[in-house]
This record gives structure tokens, sequence and C-alpha cells, in this order.
């Protein structure tokens, strides 16, 4: 399977505890994405990677959240001292520099 | 600000019946793409069919094909011959060519009926 590969598909944690999700891009495509979906919504965009450089931000996103690509391949997304209102889908996309993106299936996670 | 706009919410068709699912987007961009998702109840997003905006020429996927009217910055997506396996939630997105994030419409969720 060549697609994005996202880990864990489910994620279940109590409040004020910290998650970490995993993304493993398309091998060939240099950007990889972040996005954050509720239901009913359209992705939300998070943050954005070329290569190992993380080069946007979203203004919405908290200080508890923290994203690294520290080789310019897989990347991971932390949520610290989780709240009930991150409870969401995080969705994981990779793309060439004039292609469309590919997403992986997502991690959902459940602030309970 | 770019924004991507869905009118649509529901949309039902008869299944072998042609249906065109509704975006419209603002930008001040001269170069950039825009994209239909398709997202089943399974909720991966699926790229359907992307457009260039340099091309006047309409992309076509199979039985997907787009109506790409620049000027008026509307980017339709017709879907023939439709199949019970085409029932999902369609998103257009739009990115300008530089970047990095797309910008999502609310979504448009197709109902298929035999």
């Amino acid at each position: 399977d060549t697609g994005v590969s996202q880990d864990p598909r489910h994620k279940i944690t109590k409040r004020g505890q910290n998650v970490t999700f995993r993304c493993d891009p398309i091998s060939e495509h240099n950007r990889l994405y972040w996005y954050r979906q509720t239901l009913g919504q359209g992705p939300e965009f998070l943050t954005y990677f070329q290569n190992e450089a993380q080069l946007e931000k979203s203004r919405l996103l908290s200080d508890r959240f923290s994203a690294e690509r520290p080789k310019g391949s897989f990347s991971t997304l932390e949520i610290q001292r989780t709240e009930q209102g991150d409870s969401a889908m995080y969705l994981c996309a990779s793309s060439s520099p004039r292609g469309g993106a590919f997403f992986g299936q997502g991690t959902r996670l459940t602030v309970v | 600000a770019q924004t991507v706009t869905q009118s649509q919410p529901e949309m039902s068709v008869q299944e072998a019946e042609t249906v065109t699912l509704s975006c419209t987007y603002d930008t001040s961009e001269s170069d950039y793409y825009l994209f239909w998702y398709k997202q089943p109840p399974s909720r991966q997003m699926i790229l359907v069919i992307r457009q260039e905006a340099y091309k006047q020429q309409n992309a076509t996927e199979n039985r997907f094909s787009v109506n790409f009217q620049k000027a008026a910055k509307s980017f339709s997506l017709k879907i023939s011959d439709s199949q019970l396996g085409d029932a999902a939630m369609y998103f257009c997105a739009y990115r300008t060519g530089t970047a990095s994030k797309l910008t999502f419409g609310t979504g448009t969720r197709l109902q298929v009926t035999l």
C-alpha cells in the first residue's frame, strides 16, 4: 500500500492527557498537511510542512498543538492537556508541489 | 481571504441519472487549483478530479466532469450514470499555485436512490 498512512485509527483519552498521532505520507511527496474535521464540517487546516520545514500554521491552532516532521518523511502531531473540544477526526495529507492532496484514513480522537 | 461556497447541503439523484453539484469560490489570485473530493461514510477523503485555473478545457475523469467558469468563479461537478457507490459527502476545495493549504467548502451530501 503506497497511500498515506495514519496511526492510530482511533484514540480515546482522558481530559488533560497528552496524545500523539503519526502520519506516513506518500514517499515521493515533499508536502505534508494536517487537518481537523468535526462532524458535518469540511476539513479545517492546521499546519503544513514542506520537507522538514513547517511553513504554515493556522492561527486557530492552540499552543497545546505541536507538529514535527524531523527528517522530511513521517510527521507527528501532539496535543497536550487534551480538552473535550479537541475531539475530532485528525486528517493527514500529502502532495507533490503542483498536485492534488491525498489523504490518509484519519485518526479519530475522543476526549472523555 | 479565499473562500469556497457550496450552497447545496444535500442532493439526491436516481441511479443511472446525472447530477450536478455546485461550487463557487472567491480569490484574487490568477494561479490556483480547484478540486473535488469525495468522502464516503468510511471518512477517507478521496480525490475525484482537479482543475488548473490556467487550463480552459474542463477536466474529466470517467463519469466525473467539471464545468469551470473562471470569470464567474464557478466550479461545478457533474456525475453521469450515477451509481450507489457515489453516495457520499462531496467537498469542493481550492488552493493557490504556490501554497500550501487547501480551503474546503462545507460539503454536499449526495444520496443515490434506486
